[in-house]
């Protein structure tokens, strides 16, 4: 059964600083994986989907990681800004499957 | 339209009431998808349709459960007889083919 986690689950950093938050799943047999990001009482909006068969995606500041073999993603944040703060959450679907399995996510708090 | 629009966006039900949630999938998006949301955890799938064809209801938590999309657009999630587990964030996504999921606002159930 496919798990996903993710450290660490909360964090508190200064504004200006760079982020790592971490994915790891169990079953390295995965079609994509996906980074969401969760505003308090809000859905979910699509940060990066990372093809199984790719390395990385980058979008503007964001930049995520897949080592499928190792069962691992990284989510790199450069120049942290307030703005960013919220919950990030990472999914992946299994291969053979049309459906998101998610970690519970780490809750970003970046102030000024 | 645009987006995945869910309604209502809050519902407070009596322990023992039925209740029906909707999801407008964005135009054209073959698959949808019902999730789960606990407070602090991340989104757990209930359930699949492609077109109007539910091909995995999988992660229903009980036979009070029940979901349907009779024309392949529009879809309702219905929980007969609510019980005070079933207070959760309830999530819509669609998607086309597999590049990548568009969620909806989502809507809070709260049962008394």
């Amino acid at each position: 059964k496919q798990e996903v986690t993710q450290i660490p689950a909360a964090l508190s950093v200064p504004e200006g600083e760079n982020l790592v938050l971490n994915c790891s799943f169990t079953d390295s047999a995965i079609y994509n994986l996906q980074w969401f990001r969760q505003d308090p009482g809000k859905g979910l909006t699509s940060l990066l989907l990372i093809q199984s068969s790719q390395r990385e995606q980058t979008s503007g500041r964001l930049n995520a990681s897949l080592d499928k073999s190792s069962g691992r993603s990284t989510l790199y944040i450069a120049a942290s800004q307030p703005g960013d703060s919220a919950t990030y959450l990472c999914a992946v679907v299994p291969g053979g499957y049309n459906k998101l399995i998610f970690g519970a996510g780490t809750r970003l708090a970046v102030h000024p | 339209g645009a987006g995945v629009s869910q309604s209502p966006r809050y519902k407070v039900a009596k322990r023992g009431q039925d209740v029906a949630l909707r999801c407008d999938p964005i135009s054209g998006h073959v698959s949808l998808f019902w999730y789960q949301q606990a407070l602090g955890q991340g989104p757990e799938f209930l359930t699949y349709f492609q077109n109007e064809a539910q091909l995995d209801k999988s992660g229903l938590p009980s036979d009070r459960f029940f979901a349907e999309r009779p024309e392949g657009s529009v879809s309702t999630l219905k929980i007969q007889r609510t019980q005070q587990e079933d207070s959760a964030v309830y999530l819509c996504a669609s998607s086309w083919e597999n590049y990548g999921y568009t969620f909806g606002s989502g809507t809070r159930l709260t049962v008394v």
